[in-house]
């Protein structure tokens, strides 16, 4: 089945940079948008950005921008996101989602969510 | 920054229906038809429930209703049961692409 499965919780000490894993299968892993969006401890939704599988094009969130790089390895069907600079913060629940159909307009629909990783900042 | 403003908190007893609106600007709610809403159960990933303004995926309940209207958007569930108790997102495309677009969320309660 569709499906976007992630990498394990993570603890960092502040200034320390993450690298999160989204693993695609179950359809054609370059012709959807690949989102990334994070939540805080009892906080609301915050979408960080988003990258095109087929052509790695990015685009970031004006918050993110200088901190975060969206990277993707089709041979694994994997996205990933790598967060520097890290502050407590950012301590969070980090959730790939997938988007629309590469080519069509970044319409910020997700129909299909990764399980979420923990990462906790904390000196 | 949420750029979306919706209620903290709606409630409703078994059976009734309550309704969520999700409010934006031209850059955003209003000026696209590509609003969509995320159902969230306490420690539980988002879940799909409307897009494009008024569409259901395909398995989401049609107690499950959105609409538009200028810069607001809502999300109507009629016969309230046990299980909606969630919490509700909404999330718009905005013309802008370095802007979050989600909503600040919405606790539903179930009396």
């Amino acid at each position: 089945q569709v499906q976007l499965v992630q990498s394990g919780a993570e603890v960092k000490k502040p200034g320390a940079s993450v690298k999160v894993s989204c693993k695609a299968s179950g359809y054609t892993f370059t012709g959807y948008y690949i989102h990334w969006v994070r939540q805080a401890p009892g906080q609301g939704l915050e979408w960080m950005g988003v990258i095109n599988p087929s052509g790695s094009g990015t685009n970031y969130a004006q918050k993110f921008q200088g901190r975060i790089t969206m990277t993707r390895d089709t041979s694994t069907s994997t996205v990933y996101m790598d967060l520097s600079s890290l502050r407590s913060e950012d301590t969070a629940v980090y959730y790939c989602a997938r988007g629309n159909i590469v080519g069509a307009i970044k319409k910020r629909t997700f129909d299909i969510w990764g399980q979420g990783t923990m990462v906790t900042v904390s000196s | 920054q949420s750029a979306l403003t919706q209620p903290a908190s709606v409630s409703g007893s078994p059976g009734q229906s309550i309704t969520i609106s999700c409010t934006g600007t031209s850059s955003d709610v209003g000026g696209y038809n590509y609003v969509s809403w995320y159902q969230q159960h306490p420690g539980k990933a988002p879940k799909l429930m409307i897009y494009d303004v008024s569409n259901r995926p395909s398995g989401v309940s049609n107690r499950f209703s959105g609409s538009k209207s200028g810069n607001t958007a809502s999300l109507t569930i009629s016969g309230l049961q046990a299980e909606d108790e969630a919490d509700y997102y909404c999330s718009s495309y905005t013309s802008s692409s370095t802007l979050d677009g989600f909503g600040t969320g919405t606790k539903v309660t179930v009396l």
